[in-house]
């Protein structure tokens, strides 16, 4: 079964600081793998994907993220993190029955 | 497009209670999905639809949830009763094709169960 595991629930940061989010997932074929983001009091928004191809991908916002299947992470990143930035992010495997790991919340220090 | 739209955005309703969540996917969009986020179970699949068909309802809790799609461009989940554990935030989501564009989600309803 599919399954999506990430190991840090809460990250903090300073502004302009790098970021990595990490995600692990479990999946038995060529996944398709996903970044949301959600704001408080709001939906998910898609930040990247990835389903083949080139193993880094970009997205929204300036993030990226790299696929490694022989560790089976799909990483999340950004060179320079803005205090908007702050929110939680989601990891996700699958298509037609995604689903979610229970998220990272980052906090951005000023 | 308007994206997806829920409504009603918060619902508070004594135990006992029928609620009905409503849903406006976007337009093209052939899947329809229900997703419920507590703290503790995170985002969980309740089901999902393709073409207006239930598809999956295996992630349905129990009976007392039902989900209908009589139309492309509707879709409600009801809790009858509802009890205070059903105290969540509800949302849908749609995509065209199999979801490997990835979804758009609408803003949720909050549930809050009295």
């Amino acid at each position: 079964a599919q399954s999506v595991t990430q190991p840090d629930i809460h990250i903090t940061v300073s502004e302009g600081a790098s970021l990595e989010l990490r995600c692990n997932y479990s999946y038995g074929a060529t996944p398709y793998l996903f970044w949301y983001v959600q704001s408080p009091g709001q939906g998910l928004q898609l930040l990247l994907k990835y389903f083949s191809g080139d193993t880094l991908v970009q997205g929204i916002k300036g993030f990226e993220a790299e696929f490694k299947r022989s560790q089976s992470s799909f990483n999340l990143r950004k060179p320079s993190v803005h205090w908007s930035d702050a929110a939680e992010y989601f990891c996700a495997v699958g298509t037609n029955d995604m689903r979610f790991g229970a998220g990272t919340r980052l906090t951005v220090k000023p | 497009d308007a994206g997806v739209i829920q409504s009603p955005r918060h619902e508070v309703t004594e135990m006992g209670q029928e609620v009905t969540l409503r849903c406006k996917p976007i337009s093209g969009h052939d899947y329809l999905f229900w997703y419920r986020q507590t703290m503790m179970r995170g985002l969980e699949l309740l089901i999902y639809f393709n073409n207006n068909v239930p598809i999956d309802d295996s992630g349905m809790p129990e009976d007392r949830f039902s989900a209908k799609m009589p139309n492309a461009s509707f879709s409600t989940l009801k809790i009858q009763p509802s009890e205070p554990r059903d105290s969540a935030v509800y949302f849908c989501a749609s995509s065209p094709g199999q979801g490997r564009m990835g979804y758009t989600f609408g803003s949720g309803t909050r549930l809050t169960v009295v």
